[in-house]
């Protein structure tokens, strides 16, 4: 157990929909980095929040937004839903904000477009 | 830009035998690298990291990485597998932009490890 808690497991939606994916860290940790696995383009990264502040932006579509709330869970919201954005979606915490620091992963959610 | 190579898609060894997964990397200067492992159904668990010092570094697992500056490589090592060991292995890279400590992981593609009884 990572002790990142992501909700819920599984997400079954159709096309032109909203959904948010939710994130809880590690106790303690300020970091929350999202990730895009698909078997198009593997693991992506997407975002990355530190104590509230996005930090970093990499491979998110402006359909694609984030934040990170006082309590230091993190909610990733999409919209416009396509086929294409079907794949695991995780959530990683970590102690600081720098690279070197290692990040803790959850179980990830399953997005599953129809 | 920085970039992940895992050579082997997928890869079978029998249990007892030893194994190796390659991983090569595309950075400017040395950069933090990890090793993970994923289980079906499950997250990514952190095996090990190497950011400085002695080249050889020990895992969780029974795992080792050994760093090679000259071949830009980070590969995974295990002298006899257990059946357990079964999983998806991704290798990363931390690359910090220039003039910060931020930055993000990029990962390769992964190696399928299948373990035969």
């Amino acid at each position: 157990d990572s002790g990142v808690t992501q909700t819920p497991k599984h997400l079954i939606t159709a096309t032109g929909q909203r959904v948010t994916l939710r994130c809880s860290p590690r106790s303690g940790d300020l970091s929350v980095y999202w990730y895009q696995q698909s078997l198009d383009q593997g693991l992506q990264f997407l975002i990355h929040y530190y104590n509230g502040e996005e930090r970093a932006k990499g491979n998110i579509l402006e359909r694609f937004s984030a934040q990170q709330f006082p309590d230091l869970h993190s909610e990733l919201n999409l919209s416009s839903l396509e086929l294409g954005d079907s794949a695991l979606y995780f959530c990683a915490s970590s102690a600081s904000d720098r690279v070197r620091q290692p990040q803790h992963f959850g179980d990830g959610t399953r997005l599953s477009i129809l | 830009a920085q970039s992940v190579t895992q050579p082997d898609i997928h890869i079978t060894v029998s249990e007892g035998a030893s194994l190796e997964l390659r991983c090569n990397y595309s950075y400017g200067a040395t950069p933090y690298l990890f090793w993970y492992v994923q289980s079906p159904g499950q997250g990514l668990q952190l095996l090990l990291k190497y950011f400085s010092g002695d080249t050889l570094v020990q895992g969780i697992k029974g795992f080792e990485a050994e760093f090679k500056r000259s071949q830009s490589s980070f590969n995974l090592r295990k002298p006899s597998v257990h059946w357990s060991d079964a999983a998806e292995y991704f290798c990363a890279v931390g690359a910090p932009d220039r003039g910060s400590t931020l930055g993000r992981l990029y990962f390769g593609r992964g190696t399928q490890l299948t373990v035969w009884p």
